[in-house]
This record gives structure tokens, sequence and C-alpha cells, in this order.
């Protein structure tokens, strides 16, 4: 079966501090993606990543970096000098090749507070 | 960039009334999608649609929902007789292809409020 675990519910920093936000997944495929979404108070779900299980290289875009490690099955996200405007719940996802329809399994997300 | 499109933002409905969320995917995507996040949860697949048909749906897809594409273009998402449990917000994705490099991409959400 497939899972995630996001298991820091909520993180409060202080702006300008870096954040890493902790994504573990299970899954018995051999390909599968990963992916971030970030959710502003807004509440829509806004696309920030996917990444192929083949590829370990690690991402950095901007203030965003992401390190995933298959040896662990973790694929962690880290902002650097954080912002107001950081302040979301981000979701991490699964979706597996094995299945019919590439659906996505979520984690429980972490709400992220920045604080000025 | 293409947009997926849903209306209504917000439906408030009677419990026991009937209820049909739209979407709009993206013109040339032929994989989509219904998810449902309760208040405070996280998100969780209801149903994916391909060439006319349910191609896979989870547990909490019950007889109450349905799907259809009526017209080629909207996609909708009906639930026939609503319950205060259905209150949360939906969202609707869909993708070009299963092989596509492209992520699903969300539209904004209906917001559902059973009374």
């Amino acid at each position: 079966a497939q899972k995630v675990t996001q298991a820091q519910t909520e993180i409060s920093v202080v702006e300008k501090e870096d954040v890493t936000l902790d994504c573990v997944y299970e899954t018995r495929d051999t390909t599968y993606y990963l992916f971030w979404y970030k959710q502003p108070p807004s509440g829509e779900l806004v696309f920030l990543i996917r990444r192929n299980s083949f590829d370990e290289q690690n991402e950095i875009s901007g203030r965003y970096s992401w390190n995933f490690q298959k040896s662990t099955s973790s694929f962690n996200f880290t902002i650097t000098a954080s912002q107001v405007v950081d302040s979301a719940v981000y979701f991490c996802a699964l979706s597996g090749n094995g299945g019919a329809t590439n659906k996505l399994i979520f984690g429980t997300g972490t709400l992220l507070a920045v604080q000025p | 960039e293409p947009e997926v499109t849903q209306t209504p933002s917000h439906q408030v409905t009677q419990m026991g009334q009937e209820v049909i969320l739209r979407c709009v995917p993206i013109s040339n995507h032929l994989y989509f999608y219904w998810y449902r996040q309760i208040l405070g949860q996280k998100v969780e697949f209801l149903v994916s649609f391909y060439n006319n048909e349910i191609s896979e749906k989870s547990e909490i897809f019950d007889d109450q929902f349905s799907v259809e594409r009526p017209d080629g273009s909207n996609f909708t998402l009906k639930i026939r007789s609503t319950k205060l449990e259905d209150s949360a917000m939906y969202f609707c994705a869909s993708i070009p292809d299963r092989q596509s490099n492209q992520p699903q991409h969300f539209g904004d959400g209906t917001r559902l409020s059973i009374l």
C-alpha cells in the first residue's frame, strides 16, 4: 500500500529563518513520483515540484530546495530565508506507476507559520 | 497557461438535496480526477475518469456519488443525497495522459457546505 507521512503537524518560525518540512513515503512501486503542493489560506492547491523515483538529484528553485533520498524514503523540502508569504499548509504527495490512474496519495500536511 | 476551472466556488445546500459540482479540465487532457478535503484534513482521492468511464475510485466514492462528462468539456461530480459529512472542499484535476511529464494541476476548488 502507498502511504505518505508528514510527522510535523505545525511549524512556527520567524521571518528569515530556514525551515525544513519532512516527508517520508512508502510504496512497492519501482517507478513512482513525489510531489509538493502549497495550500495558502485562500485554499487552492499550488503545485511546487514533481520528482520521479529515478532522479535523486537535489533541486533548488530560488529559496526552495528539495532533498530526495531513496535510501530513507524521504523527500524533504527546505525554505531558505522564510517570508511571511510562505505561511501555508504544505502537502507532500505520492503517485505510483503501478496504479491504474496515477492518483495522488497525500500526506496530512504541515502548517507553516512564518512570523514577522 | 491553461487552467482547470471549477464552479461554483462555494455551494450551500440543504441536507438530502442533490448537488452538482462542475469542472472544466484543461482542453487536451484525457485523465480527470476529483479529490475531497474535509476542513483541516488531508486531500483524499475520490475518483478518476478516462475515456468516458471511471477508471478508479476510492472507498469514499459510494453509490451517492457519480461523475460524468456530459458535453466533452465539463466534468461533473454529483452527490445524490447530501449528508452533513459531505461538507468539504472538492478539487478537480487533470493530466494529458498517464505517461505525461506534467503534474496534476488542480482547480481552485468548490467549497461545499451542507446545512
